[in-house]
């Protein structure tokens, strides 16, 4: 079935740094990906998507490429500020199954020290 | 804010116990899901329900039931509950059709099984 893997966490970074955080991902077709995220106390909160082969999604900062030949949607950004701590979450929405239900990775912690 | 209301926030309860949680979508989303998040399954899609109808089931038990009402609320209701039920509830919602499918989740209810 379809799945999402996103590398283990926790990430802890200073402040100013750059922050990448793989994930891969196994689908038929071709699937649109997201990545969600996760303030603490809270509900998830899309940060960006891309929905076929070459698409870039960036939102406050944050890019990710949907790359096909690698099946992947890593999630960069050039400086995180400490108000980036959360979890973040890779996600897809299959093509097959007549469901637009959201498959999600484990989830990555950041943290960001100042 | 999302738009998407749940209640309770907090629930708590004991084994054997029944439960409802209740999720009120933003206005003019027809579609709504429900996951449950745990430390050790992450976040997991258990069912959706688009315009009154159920749409697609994922690792939903048979003591866990859902509906959605005609002012398009949603309920889901947990029976015989084990100390492994203990989790958030999100509830997510959507609009349709959707050219992507991005869905704006809950605060979440947080149940703890005693």
């Amino acid at each position: 079935g379809d799945s999402v893997t996103q590398m283990e966490g926790p990430v802890t970074l200073s402040e100013e740094a750059f922050l990448t955080i793989n994930c891969t991902y196994t689908a038929t077709g071709y699937p649109s990906l997201f990545w969600y995220v996760q303030y603490p106390g809270e509900g998830l909160q899309l940060l960006l998507k891309a929905t076929k082969a070459d698409d870039k999604g960036s939102n406050k900062g944050f890019e990710a490429t949907y790359r096909k030949e690698t099946t992947s949607f890593h999630l960069e950004k050039g400086s995180v500020q400490v108000s980036d701590s959360a979890v973040y979450f890779c996600a897809l929405t299959p093509t097959q199954g007549g469901s637009e239900k959201l498959v999600f990775g484990k989830g990555t912690k950041l943290t960001v020290n100042p | 804010d999302s738009g998407v209301t749940q209640t309770p926030k907090h629930l708590i309860t004991a084994t054997g116990q029944r439960v409802t949680l209740r999720c009120s979508p933003r206005s003019g989303d027809l579609s709504v899901y429900w996951y449950q998040q745990s430390l050790d399954q992450g976040l997991q899609f258990l069912i959706q329900y688009y315009n009154g109808e159920e749409r697609a089931k994922g690792n939903i038990l048979e003591r866990f039931s859902a509906q959605q009402f005609p002012d398009l609320h949603s309920e889901l209701n947990l029976s015989s509950l084990e100390l492994g039920d203990s989790a958030l509830y999100f509830c997510a919602s959507s609009t349709h059709p959707i050219p992507v499918n991005e869905q704006f989740f809950g605060p979440g209810t947080r149940l703890t099984v005693l």
